[in-house]
């Protein structure tokens, strides 16, 4: 499978627990994104990394979230001292570089992490 | 980011065309629309995008209003495996990566 892999697919945790997740995209992609989506809602961005840079962070990516990608390769996600209001779906996505010929560059989504904050 | 409005739900009969619609009143002469789709249990896919003209692809068609300030997603011929929410985003081609999606339409489809 070539598609973009999160790990773990669920992770249930108790409040005030550290919580990492890990995202491999596809392997020629060099943008990867971080998105959150809870019940009913639709994806709410996080973070986007170009290569290892970040190079945007949302207002919604509190002190107590980071994310890495240190090679430039796979991502990581890290909730420190977990709330019952972090719990949602954490997506990942990747991309390949723009074309300035290009109107898009299509995201392609992994299946997600769901985490329960209990 | 501009923003756009689409109906909570639709509902289909298997085999026959789909009509979403979004609204996008405020939107900007640089603004893509795209359209992407989450089946159950899954991330969101892409599905289509535009700017002024029509567009079809083995997924979809996407009819954009002459103004543009509104378009319609059309699935030819729903099938089961079509059930998903459809979101509608506005992307201005030089305002960065990220997408922005709003609520998406609930598509259910009928045996």
């Amino acid at each position: 499978d070539t598609g973009v892999s999160q790990n773990p697919r669920h992770k249930i945790t108790k409040r005030g627990q550290n919580v990492t997740f890990r995202c491999d995209p596809i392997s020629e992609h060099n943008r990867l994104y971080w998105y959150r989506q809870t019940l009913g809602q639709g994806p709410e961005f996080l973070t986007y990394f170009q290569n290892e840079a970040q190079l945007e962070k949302s207002r919604l990516l509190s002190d107590r979230f980071s994310a890495e990608r240190p090679k430039g390769s796979f991502s990581t996600l890290e909730i420190q001292r977990t709330e019952q209001g972090d719990s949602a779906m954490y997506l990942c996505a990747s991309s390949s570089p723009q074309l300035a010929s290009s109107s898009y560059n299509e995201q392609f989504f992994g299946p997600g992490t769901r985490l329960t904050v209990l | 980011d501009a923003k756009t409005t689409q109906p909570n739900s639709m509902e289909s009969n298997e085999e026959e065309p789909v009509h979403l619609p979004c609204n996008h009143s405020t939107i900007s002469g640089t603004d893509y629309i795209h359209w992407y789709r989450q089946l159950p249990s899954q991330g969101p896919e892409y599905v289509i995008h535009g700017l002024t003209s029509n567009v079809n692809n083995r997924m979809a068609s996407l009819a954009i209003a002459e103004d543009r300030k509104s378009s319609t997603l059309i699935l030819h011929r729903a099938t089961l495996r079509d059930a998903a929410v459809y979101y509608c985003i506005l992307r201005a081609r030089a305002a960065g990566n990220k997408l922005t999606f709003g609520g998406g339409t609930r598509v259910l489809v009928k045996p």
